[in-house]
Order: C-alpha cells, then structure tokens, then sequence
C-alpha cells in the first residue's frame, strides 16, 4: 500500500545546531504538508508544498519538495528550546484526496 | 473563530464496551477526518466525511465506525473495545477534502484508555 516514511525517528541537538527530517513517500504526490506537534499538544500545520523542487522558508525553517514529488524535507536552522516537538509531513498521494502521514520525527532540543 | 472541539478530552472504558467521540469542526468546515495516534504507529487515517457522506476510509477494522450530521458535527463509534485501542483520537477539520490550499485544523483530541 501507499507509505509514507519520515527519519530520523527520533533527534536530539543543542541548542543552536541545525536539524532536518525526511519525508519519502512510496508513491507521487500531489502536495505534502508538514505539521507540529508540541509534547501534549495536536498537530498544527505550518505548511504546504505543491509544485515539483518547490522550496519554502518561514524564519528558521526551510521546507523543500524533491523534483519527482515523492519526497520532502524541513531544515531548521540554530534551533531552539521553542522548536522542541513531533514533525510530522502529510503526503496526499495523486489521484486521492485523502493525507497520508509519516511516522514523525520527534525533537528534543538541549539548552 | 472557535476552533476545532472535540468531545470528551479523557475517557476510560473496560474491554467489550463502546464508546462514541465527538467533533465539531470549526464554522464553515465542511470536512472532517478522523485519525488514531498511538506512540508506536504514530498517527493512522481512520475515515473522512465530506457533506455526511464518507469519502475515504482506513485501514480499521468495522468496529471503528463514523457519521457526520447536517451541520458538519462528526462522531466516531468504537465497539467491542480491545485494549489496543486505547489511543489519543485526533479530529481535523478543513474546508473542502484534500484538496489543494486546503489545510487541515486539528481538535485537542479525545484520549481513550481501555482497561
């Protein structure tokens, strides 16, 4: 069945260090989200990605949808204690409308 | 406006019995999905309902079961509770299904323990 796969699982920095998950996905897609989850929280999406190579920032976080459109990343660039959560992308596979999301990349920062 | 609610935050049920949780998407929402998050499988699509009408639909076994009424409100039904079950229940809402620009809002969600 259609799959998609986030890593690492787990991530642990320093404050200040960079951090990136990947997305990949078993299938193309027509758009990938990403969301946030902070610990004892629900998701919040933070963004969509649509076109094949697109590349997206806001602030600190640099998204990026691969060229097939069966993979993605987010880059965060000198993290933060506030970055601390579960990453989640949402990859909604062509010709379906529903998401599907990956296992999640859970985030501790170190002060 | 007022977020997405779900109904109720913490429940605990004994195996064999059935519960029914409760959502209300935000105003004007008429799509609303449903998803189990357990820690070691993360979060699973349960179904999605679309003008009452179910347009998607997981992997679940048919004791997990939904509806939506008129005015968008969604329940989910589980029967026969196992322990397995126990998860936190997450409802998102969006304005239309999976389409493009359509983000989805998720409720706190309903934490179930089956004991």
């Amino acid at each position: 069945g259609q799959q998609v796969m986030q890593i690492p699982q787990y991530q642990h920095v320093q404050e200040g260090e960079d951090f990136t998950t990947y997305c990949n996905s078993s299938t193309t897609l027509s758009n990938i989200q990403w969301y946030k989850q902070r610990p004892g929280g629900h998701p919040v999406f933070l963004i969509q990605l649509v076109k094949s190579g697109e590349v997206k920032k806001q602030k600190r976080l640099t998204f990026q949808f691969g060229e097939a459109k069966k993979n993605s990343s987010l880059h965060i660039t000198a993290t933060q204690t506030t970055d601390v959560g579960t990453y989640f992308c949402a990859g909604r596979p062509s010709g379906t409308y529903k998401y599907i999301f990956g296992t999640g990349t859970r985030l501790k920062v170190l002060a | 406006k007022a977020g997405v609610t779900q109904t109720p935050r913490y429940l605990i049920k004994t195996r064999g019995q059935q519960v029914t949780l409760s959502c209300s998407p935000i105003s004007g929402h008429r799509s609303v999905s449903w998803y189990q998050q357990t820690p070691g499988q993360g979060l699973q699509f349960l179904f999605e309902y679309f003008s009452e009408t179910q347009r998607n639909k997981g992997n679940f076994p048919g004791r997990f079961s939904g509806r939506q009424f008129s005015n968008s409100r969604s329940e989910m039904n589980v029967s026969t509770l196992e322990l397995g079950d126990s998860a936190l229940y997450l409802c998102a809402s969006s304005i239309r299904p999976g389409q493009e620009n359509t983000e989805a809002f998720f409720g706190q969600g309903t934490r179930l323990t089956v004991v």
